[in-house]
């Protein structure tokens, strides 16, 4: 079946550390990946996206490269600041219906000044 | 642009109680999704609608939740009678159909059941 798997926090780092947020995913097809970013007391918003094999999705600093070969897209980020703390979510779209939206479990991430 | 509009953003009740959450999607777009999102279980899928029409209300924990979408800008879901383990942040999204595009979410309804 279709997937998401993503590291488990909290993952903890201190202002202007590098960033990653490990995903891999299992689906059939071609699925559309995305990252998801929830701050306190808000609902989630969109973070960046890749639709194919290749592509990098790329946002406030930053980025994620849709490997097909790996099955992954990993969340990176080269300095993070204490406003980046949130929770992130990796997700993937199969099938071409947005009723196929599947969530990872969310990475919890803090940082310290 | 108004974002997803969900009211009230926090409720407080007694179990037994009638509870009815409210949504308003983006304008234009013709999917509306209702999670809800707990420490213990995460986000979770509870039904979605398309061109106002349930499609899948697989997620939906029992019979005590109900959900309806009388029109393209307006959703409701309903719990009746409430329980202590309904309490959770319930969250309303909205999405054109194309599958490249993302979800909109509200900024939620934090419920608490007494």
């Amino acid at each position: 079946g279709n997937s998401v798997t993503q590291m488990e926090g909290p993952v903890t780092l201190s202002e202007e550390a590098f960033l990653t947020i490990n995903c891999t995913y299992t689906a059939t097809g071609y699925p559309s990946l995305f990252w998801y970013v929830q701050y306190p007391g808000e609902g989630l918003q969109l973070l960046l996206k890749a639709t194919k094999a290749d592509d990098k999705g790329s946002n406030k600093g930053f980025e994620a490269t849709y490997r097909k070969e790996t099955t992954s897209f990993h969340l990176e980020k080269g300095s993070v600041q204490v406003s980046d703390s949130a929770v992130y979510f990796c997700a993937l779209l199969f099938g071409g219906s947005q009723g196929n939206l599947i969530f990872g479990k969310g990475t919890k991430l803090s940082v310290k000044p | 642009d108004a974002g997803v509009i969900q009211s009230p953003r926090h409720e407080v009740t007694e179990m037994g109680q009638e509870v009815t959450l409210r949504c308003k999607p983006i304008s234009g777009h013709d999917y509306l999704f209702w999670y809800r999102q707990t420490m213990m279980r995460g986000l979770e899928l509870l039904i979605y609608f398309n061109n106002n029409v349930p499609i899948d209300d697989s997620g939906m924990p029992e019979d005590r939740f109900s959900a309806k979408m009388p029109n393209a800008s307006f959703s409701t879901l309903k719990i009746q009678p409430s329980e202590p383990r309904d309490s959770a942040v319930y969250f309303c999204a909205s999405s054109l159909s194309f599958e490249s595009q993302p979800q909109h979410f509200g900024d939620g309804t934090r419920l608490s059941i007494l």
